[in-house]
């Protein structure tokens, strides 16, 4: 059965440094979001992408963060100076389709990559 | 905004016992409702879906349904195993998904 993948599993990175987390969406999929999961807290969304860029986007995706499709295969979320409190665990999803406002198609998520900022 | 709220847990059950975990949420609109489940070192799964009023999803001995009136989505399970053990998040979504904190589910044998 097909399923999103993410590398790392886990990253460790001092504060201020740029870190690369990257996804494979399932192959004919469409749609991809980035998630993450503060410790103790919500899973939040922050972006979503699809046509080679961003659909939306949510208040906590600043400037430090970009995303990317860099081939057909990747999907890739980009802190470029890391804070303390980026630390989190970040889950990529992808769907075939977005059915719009009252609909979704079944978001897959990828197993997650647990970022700690020192 | 949307948002979702689910009994915090951590709920720990003997197997064969009766499973509720509470999930209401706030939306003016009509949004799908999920379960999603986290095993341990795993990501999300879908575990069951309910896409209008009234409707039931179900998966795995699990299911829920879809109360407007209430605007709840509660999950039960008549029969746990130990298997289940995982963490339960409720989610909303039209384009992109809103979850709850998740409930950690712990079932001893």
């Amino acid at each position: 059965e097909p399923e999103v993948t993410q590398t790392p599993s886990h990253q460790v990175t001092q504060m201020g440094q740029e870190v690369i987390l990257r996804c494979v969406p399932i192959s004919n999929h469409l749609y991809f979001y980035w998630y993450r999961q503060i410790l103790g807290q919500k899973v939040e969304f922050l972006v979503s992408f699809y046509n080679n860029e961003i659909s939306e986007k949510s208040e906590i995706f600043d400037d430090q963060f970009s995303v990317e499709r860099p081939d057909g295969s990747n999907f890739t979320l980009k802190i470029r100076s890391t804070k303390l409190e980026d630390s989190a665990m970040y889950f990529c999803a992808s769907n075939r389709l977005s059915g719009g406002s009252n609909t979704q198609e079944t978001q897959y998520f990828g197993p997650g990559t647990r970022l700690l900022v020192l | 905004g949307d948002s979702v709220t689910q009994m915090e847990g951590p709920v720990t059950l003997s197997e064969e016992a009766f499973l509720t975990i509470n999930c209401t949420y706030t939306d003016t609109g009509y949004p799908s409702l999920f379960w999603y489940v986290q095993y341990p070192g795993e990501g999300l799964q879908l575990l069951l879906k309910a896409t209008k009023a009234d409707d039931k999803g179900s998966n795995k001995g699990f299911e829920a349904t879809y109360r407007k009136e209430t605007t709840s989505f509660h999950l039960e399970k008549g029969s746990v195993q130990v298997s289940d053990s995982a963490v339960y998040f409720c989610a909303l979504g039209g384009y992109k998904l809103t979850f709850g904190k998740g409930t950690l589910l712990t079932v001893n044998p």
